[in-house]
């Protein structure tokens, strides 16, 4: 069974740039959820969809949005990059949201 | 507001030897889920394991155990017989309403483990 799989692995953008990132779930899992890792602020959890719907997000500004698709993929986008968006962003995914996350490797994002 | 807190941004251990990784939380709601993930300089985060706070004895998965102390509001990960592999961030998480599918995690800030030949 395959697991979480993110593209791209590695992402170099300039600042005011836009970026989508992608994230394919474990087959079966319906709820996705997407956590930014960066050095200063560690693990952040962004937000989290449940067949095709945002159910929750954290406290980011709009510029980070979101969404699932209906063979529950999901996308994120940054829009107007800035140095600080600059992170590792982990996407996860379970069967329902009620059970242990699966993450993926990551997307390596650099903003320069 | 939940908070995890891990005290020991490092951790040294010899190989086969058992290994105790810190990891306090707080909160407020009396349904909760902890969680501990393995992180790899690969990237990937990977679950070790998982205690809910309902659960009446400690969690464990291998040579991983979760030693589950709710009246202090602790869950020290415990690695027996370390071995080579086993070098990486470690990150405590706690998800609150656990069982409601609201799903958000609060990390730690991790510690890393060095197992040492």
């Amino acid at each position: 069974k395959a697991g979480v799989t993110q593209t791209p692995r590695y992402l170099i953008k300039t600042r005011g740039q836009q970026v989508t990132l992608s994230c394919s779930p474990i087959s079966g899992h319906r709820s996705v959820s997407w956590y930014q890792q960066t050095p200063g602020q560690g693990l952040q959890f962004l937000f989290e969809y449940f067949s095709e719907t945002q159910r929750n997000k954290g406290n980011f500004p709009g510029r980070f949005s979101g969404r699932q698709f209906s063979n529950s993929r999901s996308e994120m986008n940054v829009s107007t990059l800035e140095l600080g968006d600059s992170a590792l962003y982990l996407c996860a995914s379970s069967v329902t949201g009620n059970e242990k996350l699966f993450f993926g490797s990551g997307t390596q994002l650099s903003v320069l | 507001a939940q908070k995890i807190t891990q005290t020991q941004p490092g951790m040294f251990v010899q190989e086969k030897e058992a290994v105790t990784l810190d990891c306090t939380y707080d909160t407020s709601d009396p349904s909760y889920g902890l969680f501990w993930y393995k992180q790899p300089s690969s990237g990937e985060m990977i679950f070790l394991i998982y205690q809910g706070s309902y659960d009446q004895q400690n969690a464990t998965e291998g040579r991983y155990s979760l030693n589950f102390q709710k009246a202090r509001k602790s869950a020290n990960l415990v690695i027996s017989a370390s071995q080579l592999g086993d070098s990486a961030m470690y990150f405590c998480a706690m998800r609150e309403a656990w069982g409601t599918g609201f799903q958000k995690l609060v990390f730690g800030t991790g510690t890393r483990l060095l197992v040492s030949p």
